[in-house]
């Protein structure tokens, strides 16, 4: 256990559907990250949340947002899905922004 | 986005080989961090590095920081079946914007 808590595990889901991924970071960790890794592609880093505060941005789609609430958890929220949304949606957490990175065992999304 | 280059993209080896990769880039980091992904979980960090010229070992794991700053490389020795899994080479550039730039990692296969 990594100590970085991702739920669901699993998601199914229609095409113009909206869904949640939520993420726990580490004890301690104020930095939540979100990455896409898409069948046989590496990790997409989708954006960077600090203490509650966006601080990165990537490749994120206008149709995908996140946030980060008081407690720190955060939440990735997608929307309008298609297809190509299909993916493993991975958080990490870090104690500040220049560290590594532990990563949740993330989120299977699968759109239909 | 930038990436990292990482090479080889796959390898298939002999149980007992000795495994190398590596990771170069056009800038300058401060700082090369090496993953482990098995399938279906989150990367798992294997090593980090902080200063050029570092070499740093955990078990049969060793890896170093390229005086350069620009390059690091793997290496694995006397692989076993467990090794089995995608090897991700990642960056922290040495600039105000810190941000973790990734390799697409080396997919290592094992034949017992």
């Amino acid at each position: 256990d990594s100590g970085v808590t991702q739920t669901p595990k699993h998601l199914i889901t229609a095409t113009g559907q909206r869904v949640t991924l939520r993420c726990s970071p580490r004890s301690g960790d104020l930095s939540v990250y979100w990455y896409q890794q898409s069948l046989d592609q590496g990790l997409q880093f989708l954006i960077q949340y600090y203490n509650g505060e966006e601080r990165a941005k990537g490749n994120i789609l206008e149709r995908f947002s996140a946030q980060q609430f008081p407690d720190l958890h955060s939440e990735l929220n997608l929307s309008s899905l298609e297809l190509g949304d299909s993916a493993l949606y991975f958080c990490a957490s870090s104690v500040g922004t220049g560290s590594g990175y532990t990563f949740g065992s993330g989120t299977r999304l699968t759109v239909v | 986005g930038q990436q990292l280059n990482q090479s080889p993209q796959s390898m298939f080896i002999q149980e007992g080989e000795d495994v190398s990769m590596n990771c170069t880039s056009s800038s300058i980091f401060n700082t090369w961090l090496w993953y482990k992904q098995d399938p279906g979980e989150g990367p798992v960090l294997l090593i980090a590095l902080y200063k050029a010229g570092e070499l740093t070992s955990n078990g049969r794991l060793t890896a170093q920081f390229g005086i350069t700053r620009k390059d690091s490389f793997l290496n694995i020795s006397a692989s076993i079946p467990s090794d089995v899994g995608i090897y991700f080479c990642a960056g922290l550039n040495a600039g105000n914007n810190r941000k973790l730039i990734w390799g697409l990692g080396t997919s290592l296969a094992v034949n017992p």
